[in-house]
């Protein structure tokens, strides 16, 4: 069965430190991994990755996937209270469809 | 260029009633695939369409179906409603199979509580 877990579930830091959220999965028919930000409602798409390597976004946002060990790491630098929010990390299962794997997520507060 | 739109934004039902979400994919999109999200939980994939068919299924009864139209449009219908069925119902529109882009598109969602 496909399996995604993320952690911390929850973290709390200040203003201007820097996180690093884990995601390791266990999926069949993989082909990428997703990240996405959730505020209100609707996820927000950040990143998509295929490849084990560095993607960037924004400059503070940076993440990596490792293919061979099953996992990802979000990371955020200089934190601003705009990025309180929920991460979820979701593999992309392809069996003729594309079946995204969601993680519970981890749960993102910075205070001021 | 128009994102992801779902109706209604809430509903409240009873249970055993039935009831019927609706998606419009983004501009561009061919691809509907709807997922619940349950409270402090991840999204969990309920299917997926494209050509107007179902294409994948995750692990939900037969209660719920769905339905993609010729413009790429979609609904979700739930039959006999459970008080476990309260949920974040999101629909997410993306390219079919075969196009090289697996990105997801999220719309705001349909809350639904039954009582």
């Amino acid at each position: 069965e496909d399996k995604v877990v993320q952690s911390p579930l929850s973290l709390v830091v200040h203003e201007g430190d820097t996180v690093t959220l884990n995601c390791s999965y266990e999926v069949t028919n993989f082909r990428s991994l997703l990240w996405y930000k959730q505020e209100k409602k609707a996820p927000t798409f950040l990143f998509m990755l295929t490849s084990s390597g560095i993607e960037k976004k924004s400059g503070r946002l940076s993440s990596i996937l490792d293919k061979k060990e099953l996992f990802s790491i979000l990371n955020i630098t200089a934190t601003q209270t705009g990025d309180s929010a929920i991460y979820l990390c979701a593999p992309h299962a392809s069996q003729g469809a594309q079946k995204l794997v969601f993680g519970q997520g981890t749960r993102l507060t910075i205070n001021p | 260029d128009a994102g992801v739109t779902q109706s209604p934004t809430h509903l409240i039902k009873t249970r055993g009633q039935q009831v019927t979400l609706r998606c419009s994919p983004k501009s561009g999109h061919d691809t509907v695939s709807w997922y619940q999200q349950a409270l402090g939980q991840g999204p969990q994939f309920i299917f997926q369409y494209y050509e107007e068919e179902e294409r994948q299924r995750g692990n939900f009864p037969d209660r719920f179906s769905g339905h993609q139209f010729p413009n790429y449009s979609s609904e979700l219908n739930v039959n006999a409603l459970l008080l476990g069925d309260s949920a974040l119902y999101l629909c997410a529109s993306s390219l079919k199979p075969g196009q090289g882009r697996y990105e997801q598109y999220f719309g705001p969602g349909t809350r639904l509580t039954v009582t």
